[in-house]
């Protein structure tokens, strides 16, 4: 079975310039969770989906953030403008309700570097 | 609000050897899901072993196992006859009845051969 899938795997971007990163969850997972990585701040939650309706964002850093989920195999997380504090890896993570103890899977990651 | 607690920054274990990490968590639940999930340099977050709160008996996953002590609050790790591609990060998780995942700081583990 197909993993969690995110692009771009890496992205090399410009302070101001917006930013889209793309998952698809794994097929049949009613969850999808965004968080981010740094080494300052450990892992993050951002914000998290069930059956695409966010259900808790109280994570996303500011107004500058942003996440979509228009149907079950897809969600984006876009930042508009970027900034260099934005340097981070975001993981999308997908899980189902009542299967596995609603194990979360995650995807390999977006390196997101903002110079 | 559910905090998950990991002592040990860092950690080494000799080839071969076995070690354990200490995973503590705070909660008012009674029901709820603990989980193990290895980062090694690539990042990619994979799962180690899970353990459901209202079994008894620990989980094992080959030359992983967990001390659950549900009183105590306290989800170890044990890894016996380390190898080296078992030297990442370890985190630590605990999934709240309202499917909420919270993870802990992480523990790095150093496999010396």
């Amino acid at each position: 079975d197909a993993g969690v899938i995110q692009s771009p795997r890496h992205e090399v971007t410009e302070m101001g310039q917006e930013v889209t990163l793309r998952c698809k969850p794994i097929s049949g997972h009613d969850y999808l969770f965004w968080y981010r990585q740094t080494m300052m701040r450990g892992l993050e939650l951002l914000i998290y989906f069930n059956n695409n309706v966010p259900i808790d964002d109280s994570g996303m850093p500011e107004d500058r953030f942003s996440a979509k989920m228009p149907n079950a195999s897809f969600s984006t997380l876009k930042i508009q403008p970027s900034e260099p504090r934005d340097s981070a890896v975001y993981f999308c993570a997908s899980s189902q309700q009542g299967v596995s103890g609603n194990t979360i899977y995650f995807g390999e990651g977006s390196w997101l570097t903002v110079v | 609000a559910q905090t998950v607690t990991q002592s040990q920054p860092e950690m080494s274990v000799q080839e071969a050897e076995t070690v354990t990490l200490s995973c503590t968590y705070d909660t008012s639940e009674s029901d709820y899901y603990l989980f193990w999930y290895k980062q090694p340099p690539s990042r990619q977050m994979i799962l180690v072993i899970r353990q459901e709160a209202y079994k008894q008996q620990n989980a094992t996953e080959n030359r992983f196992s967990v001390n659950f002590q549900k009183a105590a609050k306290s989800f170890s790790l044990k890894i016996s006859d380390s190898q080296l591609g078992d030297a990442a990060m370890y985190f630590c998780a605990y999934r709240s009845y309202g499917n909420q995942f919270y993870f802990g700081t992480g523990t790095s583990l150093t496999v010396i051969p």
